[in-house]
């Protein structure tokens, strides 16, 4: 059982947008920045969104962050079949003093 | 161009030592904060561990499934982190990535770590 709670698959059209939602609690979440990570099959995790909202350099603008008290949501919009990924939301545990991942979200372009 | 080189993986024996290396490059490491995170066959991201920089006192933070067991440690003037992980089980058995910094920026590809009898 993760301290972060993502729904375990989502899937859209290629061409929709799709939301990816990170439930946590005020000693993550609520009080902490949160990061996502792409992981596509096969492959290492890499870096999409950092604090929340910003993109490392060279990640399209397809991809956002945003973060309402203890829940953050990750948004990809102009969904294509290459994003076919697992995507986890993380964040500092200041509790727990430990970095805290979702249990992950298998996205599926139909 | 970073670079994260993992290894050192392998299968081992439930109760056995281990010890993980990652050389990093294109990038300074000596004030970059390092993680381990692993992910066993089939499952999602658990972070083990992290190391900050000297500036940041160099100290260590690690997860309740492996405190006691795994240390971290690094050679900046090799450009290395290192895992040491003591008293193995098989719930250890996982690839263990190396990272860097507070948000995970750059990853490693990867060292697989079996334990088995």
């Amino acid at each position: 059982q993760s301290v972060l709670t993502q729904p375990p698959s989502v899937s859209a059209a290629p061409g929709q947008k799709v939301s990816i939602s990170c439930s946590g609690s005020s000693s993550n979440i609520g009080n902490n920045y949160v990061s996502w990570y792409q992981q596509l099959p096969g492959t290492a995790p890499k870096l999409l969104i950092y604090e929340n909202n910003k993109r490392p350099s060279g990640i399209p603008d397809r991809f956002s962050g945003s973060k309402s008290g203890t829940s953050a949501t990750l948004g990809i919009t102009g969904l294509q079949t290459g994003d076919e990924a697992d995507y986890y939301c993380g964040a500092w545990d200041s509790s727990l003093s430990a970095w805290v991942f979702g249990g992950g979200t298998k996205l599926t372009v139909l | 161009e970073v670079r994260l080189v993992e290894s050192g993986g392998g299968l081992v024996r439930p109760g056995e030592s281990l010890r993980l290396s990652c050389a990093g490059s294109g990038f300074t490491f000596k004030t970059t904060w390092m993680n381990w995170v692993r992910q066993a066959p089939g499952k999602g991201l658990e972070w083990v561990g992290r190391i900050k920089d000297k500036s940041d006192g160099g100290t260590t933070d690690y997860a309740a499934s492996v405190k006691g067991r795994f240390t971290i440690s690094r050679d900046d003037s090799k450009g290395t982190l290192y895992l040491q992980m003591s008293g193995l089980k098989s719930e250890d058995t996982a690839m263990y990535y190396c990272s860097t910094s507070r948000h995970f920026w750059w990853w490693g590809q990867g060292t697989l770590v079996t334990v088995s009898s």
